[in-house]
């Protein structure tokens, strides 16, 4: 069964920082791994996809990552801005294991970034 | 991308009673994937909607409680039986995933049983 697991579970910055999220997974015969954010009160906005033959993929000034191998993926924000507050969401396919349809998240990053 | 509409967006709910949530989406998809985000955690996966078939229930979840229709490719119902405080939460509707594609959520339902 697939788990995912996120550091931290919260992070508060001022703006203008640069930030790195952390995703790790057990199961690495996925396929994909994607990145979501999360308002308050809201639903599931998808930021990046990576698929499992590349090794990083980037949006504005977002950049993830992926390590099949050793099960990781990270999510960089450049030059964070307040609006960029949110949770982060990691997860990957695989929520019966072995790739199998639907997702497994992890408990997210809670990220203030302050004026 | 998928477009995904969710009504009702929220609702409160007398406990004993049922309420079905829809999920509308703006292309034909082979499957639709419910979730649930209880208060302060992440979502789980509920059940998998293939259109023609019965749904596939996650470990934990059975039809009884959350019966879900999959009338065709563009639509799907969830309904949560016989509510109790513990079925407050957000419920969400999503597409893609399946074979390497990205994943798509509606705006969830935010439900409270009371």
């Amino acid at each position: 069964k697939q788990e995912v697991t996120q550091i931290p579970a919260a992070l508060s910055v001022p703006e203008g920082e640069n930030l790195v999220l952390n995703c790790s997974f057990t199961d690495s015969a996925i396929y994909n791994l994607q990145w979501f954010r999360q308002d308050p009160g809201k639903g599931l906005t998808s930021l990046l996809l990576i698929q499992s033959s590349q090794r990083e993929q980037t949006s504005g000034r977002l950049n993830a990552s992926l390590d099949k191998s050793s099960g990781r993926s990270t999510l960089y924000i450049a030059a964070s801005q307040p609006g960029d507050s949110a949770t982060y969401l990691c997860a990957a396919p695989g929520a019966r294991g072995g790739g199998a349809d639907g997702l497994t998240f992890g408990k997210g990053t809670h990220l203030i970034i302050q004026p | 991308s998928a477009v995904i509409s969710q009504k009702p967006s929220r609702d409160i709910c007398q406990r004993g009673t049922s309420l079905t949530i829809q999920c509308q989406v703006d292309s034909q998809v082979t499957m639709m994937f419910w979730y649930r985000q209880q208060p302060g955690q992440s979502l789980t996966l509920i059940a998998t909607a293939n259109q023609g078939s019965e749904a596939t229930y996650e470990s934990g979840f059975v039809i009884d409680k959350f019966p879900i229709s999959r009338p065709n490719l563009t639509f799907s119902t969830l309904t949560v039986s016989n509510m109790s405080p513990e079925d407050s939460s957000i419920y969400l509707c999503s597409v893609g995933q399946a074979g390497g594609t990205e994943a798509f959520f509606g705006q969830g339902t935010r439900l409270t049983v009371v």
